[in-house]
């Protein structure tokens, strides 16, 4: 089984820099998908982490820990179209599931 | 390419009555997910499609929820009769399935409001 841990709700201002941490324990692992979710939207996948180490896609960064079942989304130059809800899925080797957490609800203020 | 689409985009329904929701997924893509999403929660895997046969349904429930992939295509998903605890985004998702690595593709979901 899979239990991922997330902030429920983070704040941060325009133009800062924030991180929205994952911690998951998984009995088999692939990798760890990012995705995002605006209000009343569907997720859009974000960021996909196979190897440990940072993995850089212009504003935002993902970071993966696998010996410590931790990740890491790091979104730079913060825009007020940035407020959305950030999902953290650890992918269970050997199958094609996508499990989520219950996500950080990320605010910007200007 | 288009996108994952679903059908109706709202649905408001009383407690007891049944309601279907229709998925078609992006041409191609051999595994399609339904999943629940309550408001302020992640979305939760109710059940998963290879083609027409079921990988995983175990968070399903089966008592008042099904769902079927018949031509291994689209799908449907129907409650009958619906609860109040069943008020959520239903949220359908397909995947290739041709890499381990490939991410899953999201429909804009169906609403539903059961007062």
């Amino acid at each position: 089984g899979q239990n991922i841990d997330q902030p429920t709700e983070m704040t941060a201002t325009e133009g800062a820099i924030v991180q929205i941490n994952c911690t998951y324990q998984t009995s088999g692992f692939n990798g760890l998908f990012w995705y995002q979710q605006h209000a009343g939207e569907a997720p859009t996948f974000l960021s996909y982490n196979v190897l440990d180490g940072l993995e850089e896609k212009g504003r935002f960064s993902s970071f993966l820990s696998r010996s410590k079942g931790y990740s890491y989304l790091l979104l730079k130059e913060l825009q007020m179209k940035d407020s959305a809800s950030y999902l953290c899925a650890p992918y269970p080797s050997g199958t094609y599931k996508y499990i989520f957490g219950t996500g950080t609800r990320l605010k910007v203020l200007a | 390419e288009a996108g994952v689409a679903q059908s109706p985009r709202y649905k408001i329904i009383e407690k007891r009555q049944s309601v279907a929701f229709w998925c078609n997924p992006i041409s191609g893509h051999a595994t399609l997910y339904w999943y629940q999403q309550i408001l302020g929660q992640g979305p939760k895997l109710l059940i998963q499609f290879q083609n027409n046969g079921v990988v995983d349904d175990s968070q399903l429930p089966k008592d008042r929820f099904s769902a079927e992939r018949l031509k291994g295509v689209d799908s449907t998903l129907k409650i009958q009769p619906a609860k109040l605890e069943d008020s959520a985004v239903y949220l359908c998702a397909s995947n290739p399935f041709n890499s381990m690595n490939t991410e899953a593709f999201f429909g804009q979901g169906t609403r539903l409001t059961v007062v």
